[in-house]
């Protein structure tokens, strides 16, 4: 299997709403990322999990919130986003010492009203 | 500042033209430089390049690194519609394991 699922496909939320983002993966991988990704620009690494433990913020606003409850998944909270937040919000997996082969979701369209 | 820099940043071809893809970088600590292949939604990992002068290929693509002009290019032989996609050529630093990805290079293969 190597698939990553992310759920739900799309999202609408408003500026007040309280949503989650969901990622799974049964690849065995023990790293895992969320990435932001603007129409017509590249994936920007938002953060990034080690073991379960989270490795990497890139400065994310505290309105995102990530967790890794297991091996097999990521979630990305969110909660008081804005308009701008509005994106494809994209989930990776790789084996710890292969960062550079990272598995994608399919991602989560995510439209902030 | 780190930087990944494409060219062109799009391009149609028609099926069974060759192309090449260029990408540029300057960066600190460079491990690796990355290809990927994104279509529709999720990119799907093509490369990895540490060394200079190798070259990697599947299929009918294939690509090399030049650590001395540092820059890679990917080359697509034969094209079909299936290769039209964006190509994304990224790095990975030694100091930790983020992927920095350039702009993309949007290739549309028309019949």
């Amino acid at each position: 299997d190597t698939e990553v699922t992310q759920t739900p496909k799309h999202l609408v939320m408003g500026m007040t709403n309280k949503k989650s983002l969901k990622c799974e993966q049964h690849m065995g991988h023990r790293a895992m990322y969320w990435y932001k990704q603007k129409a017509k620009k590249p994936p920007e690494l938002m953060f990034v999990y080690s073991y379960e433990k989270l490795s990497i913020n890139e400065s994310v606003p505290s309105r995102f919130s990530p967790e890794c409850p297991n091996s097999s998944l990521l979630n990305l909270h969110l909660h008081a986003l804005q308009p701008e937040d509005s994106a494809l919000y994209l989930c990776a997996s790789s084996q710890v010492d292969r960062s550079y082969e990272q598995y994608f979701g399919p991602g989560t369209r995510l439209t902030v009203t | 500042e780190d930087k990944v820099v494409q060219s062109p940043l799009s391009l149609v071809v028609h099926e069974g033209d060759t192309v090449t893809l260029n990408c540029s970088y300057e960066v600190t600590n460079f491990r690796s430089l990355l290809w990927y292949k994104q279509e529709k939604k999720a990119p799907t990992f093509l490369f990895m390049l540490t060394s200079s002068g190798i070259e990697k290929k599947s299929g009918r693509l294939s690509s090399i690194l030049d650590k001395k002009e540092l820059s890679s290019i990917l080359n697509i032989t034969a094209t079909q519609t299936g290769d039209s996609a964006i190509y994304l050529c990224a790095m990975i630093k030694t100091s930790y394991d983020k992927v920095i990805f350039g702009p993309g290079t949007s290739l549309s293969v028309i019949p």
